[in-house]
């Protein structure tokens, strides 16, 4: 079954830029929108926008000034770039697949923590 | 942005009740929404979407309703292992959007 890891640095330095990247495997990446959602320790989530396999982006109004997004069909992975981080981007960021016709998540990472500190 | 708002924000419960959490929406949303359960330390599983259809693999103890601006969410016999936070999310308009949460709590 299709499954999706999150990987990338655990701590970023304000106004830097944080990237990450989500591994699919166990189905092709391939006529799917991905998306990133994050979440604050103890809040709610926020999303932060998807990709198509195309490389077709939307991005949340809110965070599109500082986020790219990108995807690699060859490499079955799909990426986030955030630039000029704060402590308030600090989070549990999730890679999720998006469900055909409706904009759900039916497939996540397990999400991984980003702390943005000096 | 579209704004959806949960309510409760958190209740208790015990096993074998049926419970109900309200979802709404600031503005009409059609059915495109859907419910998550997050349990702590994990990342949040799909229950529902469309507003009432279950996902694969979700007991059918839970069900979803509503269009336009209100939806529910029922559980018709409290499980132990529901015992979690419910998000509903909107997909009517980017970007997409989630309610601030409620927490389901062991009485």
């Amino acid at each position: 079954q299709v499954q999706l890891q999150e990987s990338g640095p655990g701590l970023v330095k304000p106004s830097e830029t944080l990237s990450l990247t989500c591994t699919v495997s166990g189905g092709s990446i391939s006529s799917y929108y991905w998306s990133w959602i994050r979440q604050p320790a103890g809040k709610g989530l926020e999303w932060i926008g998807r990709i198509y396999t195309s490389g077709s982006t939307n991005y949340n109004p809110s965070l599109k000034s500082r986020v790219t997004m990108s995807v690699d069909t060859s490499k079955n992975q799909f990426s986030l770039k955030l630039s000029s981080v704060t402590a308030a981007d600090t989070a549990v960021y999730y890679c999720a697949r998006v469900l055909p016709v409706w904009d759900a998540f039916d497939i996540w990472g397990q999400g991984t923590m980003v702390t943005v500190s000096s | 942005a579209i704004r959806m708002t949960q309510s409760p924000s958190s209740f208790s419960a015990s096993t074998g009740d049926r419970v109900t959490i309200t979802c709404r929406a600031s503005q009409g949303i059609s059915s495109y929404l859907a419910w998550y359960q997050q349990k702590p330390g994990k990342a949040p599983k799909l229950l529902i979407y469309a507003a009432s259809t279950l996902q694969s693999g979700v007991p059918s103890r839970f069900s979803g309703s509503g269009s336009g601006t209100d939806f529910t969410l029922t559980i018709s016999c409290l499980q132990s292992e529901d015992f979690a936070t419910y998000y509903c999310q909107q997909y009517y308009s980017y970007g997409l959007t989630f309610g601030g949460g409620t927490k389901v709590e062991i009485k």
